[in-house]
């Protein structure tokens, strides 16, 4: 079974600039999750979605970051304009079917940004 | 907001030797779980211990809960090199998946 694909795996830009980074969950998880690590800090939720709806976005600074799931499949996280602080790890999961009783998440291999 | 703490934020141990984390928590949870993070990868799901549960095991892990007192152990035995690695503890009070700080594991052979 594929896992949780991310990319890209790194990415260097300057402040103000934009970034966008993709998740492609394992097939068939309706669940689909985008958490920030800090360096040396556990996993942040920024925002969950359940199929194409969003479940849970209150952590997610919305004046510059924006995510969606097409299709209720794929997702893209944006950050426009990138800052300092947000220099980070972005890890996206996925999971079967939380609200039935399967809540583990299964992570990707994440991406490591460096804002500049 | 951090929920889960875990203790210490440090351990070094030899190979063979059994490692102890702790982690501890500040409202009522409908799950806990414990995942691993070797450097520079991502997370991986090691157990879940549902608030009914008091301990649970899987191969050489052994997690224990405590609601009384919300608290877990995760209890590694005859730990090997490869288990270096960075572990969290992950709270699920019904909303979203909350994780510590983590401990950072580092096993010498």
């Amino acid at each position: 079974e594929a896992g949780v694909a991310q990319s890209p795996r790194y990415k260097i830009i300057e402040k103000r600039q934009s970034v966008a980074f993709w998740c492609n969950p394992i097939s068939g998880h309706a669940t689909l999750y985008w958490y920030q690590q800090i360096l040396g800090q556990g996993p942040k939720l920024l925002i969950q979605f359940q199929n194409n709806g969003v479940v849970d976005d209150s952590q997610l600074p919305k004046d510059r970051f924006s995510a969606e799931r097409l299709k209720g499949v794929d997702s893209t996280l944006k950050i426009q304009p990138a800052k300092l602080e947000d220099s980070a790890v972005y890890l996206c999961a996925s999971s079967l079917d939380p609200q039935g009783g399967d809540e583990t998440q299964y992570f990707g291999p994440g991406t490591r940004l460096l804002v500049l | 907001s951090q929920q889960g703490e875990e203790d210490p934020q440090a351990l070094s141990i030899q190979e063979g030797e059994n490692a102890t984390m702790n982690c501890s928590y500040k409202t009522s949870i409908n799950n806990l779980q414990w995942y691993r993070q070797n450097s520079g990868r991502g997370l991986v799901h090691l157990i879940l211990i549902r608030s009914n549960e008091r301990e649970k095991h899987s191969g050489r892990l052994r997690v224990t809960l405590d609601t009384s007192k919300k608290s877990s152990s995760l209890l590694i035995t005859a730990s090997r090199a490869a288990d270096t690695a960075s572990y969290f503890c992950a709270t699920d009070s019904g909303t979203a998946l909350i994780f510590g700080k983590g401990t950072t594991l580092s096993v010498s052979s």
